[in-house]
């Protein structure tokens, strides 16, 4: 069973707030990624990273913005939250870069009025 | 680039029924494939995957896939379903030379099994 962690499950702000989810992984996992799912369920990338001090955009352009300090934690930040970024955010990590097989945590809702 | 299209949003079926959810990619090269399952308010879990070998898949829960090269398809099936088995399903591909082999996810598909 994947040992990978978001915080929080379910977020309802404001606009204009600033807030951070977290993703924590036990797994010693190199590279972590940051999905959005849109309530139509369709997944986009939004950022990864393949270790410590790594960051890359991913294919769906974001207002947020990520970092990876330490390898088991890839936080994702928001400086002023809109009701456009209300969505889910999924976190992922995986270690066996041959295959890309992702282990997900349990994501996090997020709805900003 | 590589794409994912499952060709069907919703598939309601009846409980003990068999199910075939459709995915088909485009890619210029030698892929690796992937169905995953989300269950309501959780993340994605790894149903199968399609590495090398074999073309016929089996993964947990009852669940295979076929890995047709030709047709470029990885169709889910299960030949009986159970009211469990209500969730979204996800086709996935990753390029097996891209460094970090990403992947893409396909639309999904919501499979709603009735009693």
């Amino acid at each position: 069973e994947a040992d990978i962690y978001q915080t929080p499950r379910y977020l309802v702000i404001g606009t204009g707030k600033k807030i951070t989810l977290e993703c924590s992984q036990t797994m010693g996992h190199d590279k972590m990624y940051w999905y959005q799912q849109d309530p139509g369920m369709e997944l986009h990338l939004i950022h990864y990273s393949y270790g410590v001090n790594s960051t890359e955009k991913g294919d769906l352009s974001s207002e947020s913005t990520v970092s990876r300090i330490r390898t088991e934690h890839f936080p994702l930040t928001l400086e002023s939250a809109r009701p456009s970024h209300t969505s889910q955010y999924l976190c992922a990590s995986r270690q066996d870069w041959d295959t890309g097989e992702l282990f997900f945590g349990e994501g996090s809702r997020l709805t900003v009025l | 680039a590589q794409s994912v299209t499952q060709l069907d949003s919703q598939v309601p079926v009846f409980e003990e029924a068999p199910v075939e959810l459709r995915c088909n990619y485009s890619s210029s090269v030698s892929v690796y494939l992937f169905w995953y399952v989300q269950y309501p308010n959780q993340g994605l879990q790894l149903l199968l995957k399609y590495l090398s070998g074999s073309t016929l898949v089996k993964g947990i829960n009852g669940f295979e896939a076929e890995f047709n090269k030709s047709q470029t398809s990885f169709h889910l099936r299960k030949p009986s379903v159970h009211i469990s088995d209500t969730a979204e399903y996800f086709c996935a591909v990753s390029d097996r030379q891209a460094a970090g082999n990403k992947l893409t996810f396909g639309g999904g598909t919501r499979v709603l099994v009735k009693p």
